[in-house]
């Protein structure tokens, strides 16, 4: 069974600091790597994908990828109260048909 | 322009009783998914449609029946509610084969059986 693995939380960070979530994978071929923003009660929102190795910044965003270590995570640089939900990681596979998707980690940002 | 698009957003059931969720799209995408999400188990994925008329089981599809009638539309029936169905589903639309970020979430459907 491939797996995606996220701690739970919560995370909690004071506004302005950086939120650093983690994420693991299973499946040595996966190819596509999201995160997803959950506000309490919403549906699932996009907020940064990545296929490559390395890092890719989006506004205060920053999504860093290593297949090697088969590692994804998510940098929130000046977290705003704003950003309280908990993100999902999800992992596309080359065979597979859908998003895998971990349980989610809930961040809580303090003012 | 209403993306994804599920009816009913909220519903009550008795074990037993049997409900069908409708999903809409109007994206023209080929590829269309229900997940349900449960607390502490994350979203997981119950069927999925990679075109019209097909269909194919994913993690849980034990109790659920889809149906693809058409591009736009998937629906999600449950033939003898169970309280083990209590859940939040989602429908997903996907533009076919891009494995990028154009998957879009439809808004739910709570879903409570007692």
């Amino acid at each position: 069974q491939k797996e995606v693995e996220q701690n739970s939380g919560p995370l909690s960070v004071p506004e302005g600091a950086i939120a650093s979530l983690n994420c693991t994978y299973s499946d040595r071929v996966s190819q596509s790597f999201f995160w997803y923003r959950q506000y309490s009660g919403k549906s699932p929102e996009l907020i940064m994908s990545i296929y490559s190795n390395g890092d890719k910044e989006d506004g205060r965003f920053t999504a860093q990828l290593n297949k090697a270590s088969q590692y994804v995570s998510l940098l929130i640089r000046d977290s705003q109260p704003s950003d309280s939900a908990t993100y999902l990681c999800a992992v596309f596979s080359q065979a597979g048909t859908a998003l895998i998707f971990g349980k989610g980690t809930t961040l809580s940002v303090s003012s | 322009n209403a993306g994804v698009t599920q009816t009913p957003k909220f519903q009550v059931l008795k074990t037993g009783q049997s409900m069908t969720l409708q999903c809409a799209q109007d994206m023209n995408h080929n590829s269309m998914y229900w997940y349900r999400q449960d607390p502490g188990m994350g979203l997981r994925l119950i069927y999925y449609s990679a075109s019209e008329g097909t269909t194919d089981k994913g993690e849980v599809p034990n109790g659920y029946n889809v149906s693809r009638l058409n591009k736009r539309e998937f629906s999600l029936r449950l033939e003898s509610a169970a309280p083990s169905q209590t859940s939040v589903y989602f429908c997903v639309a996907e533009r076919e084969g891009q494995r990028t970020d154009t998957q879009y979430f439809g808004p739910g459907t709570r879903l409570t059986v007692l």
